[in-house]
């Protein structure tokens, strides 16, 4: 099915590990996001990536890298996670200046 | 810089209750304006969006929202809900200039009960 894949859906880390979620869409979209979802916080912008090539911080983008490895696929690194990263995270695409976003299934992530 | 409003954090409704949510924006030019939905474990999901002309604009499963640009408001309305309405509702502006990304608000929480 066209749409955006997260990969993993859930995954516990231990404080001072490092991982990397990954997203890919299949929609030929130009820009991608990386939101995190906290309650009571709603969605939170970490990074995003207005075409390939660039990529620009967002609003919550400490203690995270990303990559825009080529058009499809946009991954988001935890270097060294901490508990306030535990979290929902989503990936998002988007046709360019458009949006109406796709959003993939999400990533569930806890720190302990 | 852009900012939603979301009024209400948690709405409980009975089933065939009349729903408005609310929804403010802080941005003084042009904008665009969108509400996304996200039911119990799932993604988000695109319910409706305004871009230019009619400020009624109609979403799938009923739904409507008005665009007051007096009022900076993009209030979100259904005459009828349903249990299957149960979700989190979020707003969010864009500005239309360039590939600015969209802002969200906190979400309202909708519970209809039986």
């Amino acid at each position: 099915n066209a749409g955006v894949t997260q990969t993993p859906k859930f995954q516990v880390l231990k404080t001072g590990q490092s991982m990397t979620l990954q997203c890919a869409q299949d929609m030929n979209h130009n820009s991608m996001y990386w939101y995190r979802q906290d309650p009571g916080m709603g969605l939170r912008l970490i990074y995003y990536s207005a075409s390939e090539g660039t990529t620009d911080k967002g609003e919550v983008p400490n203690g995270y890298n990303v990559s825009r490895l080529n058009k499809r696929e946009f991954s988001l690194r935890l270097e060294s996670a901490a508990p306030s990263q535990t979290s929902v995270y989503f990936c998002a695409s988007s046709a360019r200046t458009s949006g109406s976003y796709t959003f993939g299934s999400g990533t569930r992530l806890t720190v302990v | 810089a852009q900012s939603v409003s979301q009024h209400n954090h948690h709405v409980i409704l009975s089933e065939a209750a009349s729903l408005e949510l609310g929804c403010n924006y802080s941005y003084g030019g042009t904008v665009n304006l969108f509400w996304y939905v996200q039911y119990p474990g799932q993604h988000l999901q695109l319910l409706l969006k305004y871009f230019s002309g009619d400020p009624l604009v109609k979403g799938i499963k009923g739904f409507e929202a008005e665009f007051i640009k007096s009022k900076f408001s993009f209030n979100l309305r259904k005459p009828s809900v349903q249990w299957s309405d149960t979700a989190e509702y979020f707003c969010a502006v864009k500005d239309p200039r360039g590939n600015t990304p969209l802002v969200f608000g906190k979400g309202t929480r909708l519970s209809v009960i039986a």
